[in-house]
């Protein structure tokens, strides 16, 4: 099973709505991602989480709030969205969280949650 | 800064031709990553290098990665319909002693019937 589940698929919400996107994962892998993508435009990392414990923000805005309750769930709570925000949201595990002294390990990504703030 | 340039940006071929795309990084890196994307979904990954003259193959797709670890390229032979798609190169840079992954810009690439 290599197999990373988002949901929701697709998610519209107004400015002043509260939702969260979530991301699971079964494979035991104990580093999890969230990316931002917009349309023709490559991935942007925004969070890593290691063995639980977020190990970077990559100055991400505080409307954007994660969360990983445990070893094979990631959420990202929104609130106070911009329209600028509407965009792809990926999330991604890998078996070990990245390193400097080793040549880190392959990412399986989700399949994204559609999102359109109105 | 740390980038990776992907060329071409995008790539329109007739089936059966074969392809080349390349990713170049102006640092070493650690490890190289080959992703396909359709539009508006996940990521496929497809393969990783992380050893300086690596050659992998899947298939018909065939990846490398230079003696340097700055340059890799995706060959793919007899291109088909089904390799159509966005191909993402991925590769793990320091920052701070983590190494997340980060992109380039993406080739698309069209197979023509």
């Amino acid at each position: 099973d290599t197999e990373v589940t988002q949901t929701p698929k697709h998610l519209v919400m107004g400015m002043t709505n509260k939702k969260s996107l979530k991301c699971e994962q079964h494979m035991g892998h104990r580093a999890m991602y969230w990316y931002k993508q917009k349309a023709k435009k490559p991935p942007e990392l925004m969070f890593v989480y290691s063995y639980e414990k977020l190990s970077i923000n990559e100055s991400v805005p505080s409307r954007f709030s994660p969360e990983c309750p445990n070893s094979s769930l990631l959420n990202l709570h929104l609130h106070a969205l911009q329209p600028e925000d509407s965009a792809l949201y990926l999330c991604a595990s890998s078996l070990l969280p990245p390193r400097a002294d080793d040549g880190g390990s392959e990412a399986f990504f989700g399949q994204g949650t559609r999102l359109t703030v109105v | 800064s740390q980038e990776l340039e992907q060329s071409p940006q995008s790539l329109i071929v007739q089936e059966g031709k074969n392809l080349t795309i390349n990713c170049t990084s102006s640092k070493t890196l650690y490890g190289l990553y080959w992703y396909k994307q359709k539009y508006g979904e996940g990521l496929i990954f497809l393969m990783m290098l992380q050893k300086g003259g690596e050659e992998k193959s899947h298939e018909k797709i065939t990846a490398k990665l230079d003696e340097k670890k700055q340059q890799s390229s995706l060959h793919i032979t007899a291109s088909q319909p089904s390799h159509a798609g966005i191909y993402l190169c991925g590769a793990d840079f320091p920052i701070s002693g983590n190494t997340p992954l980060v992109f380039g810009k993406g080739t698309r690439l069209s197979v023509i019937a």
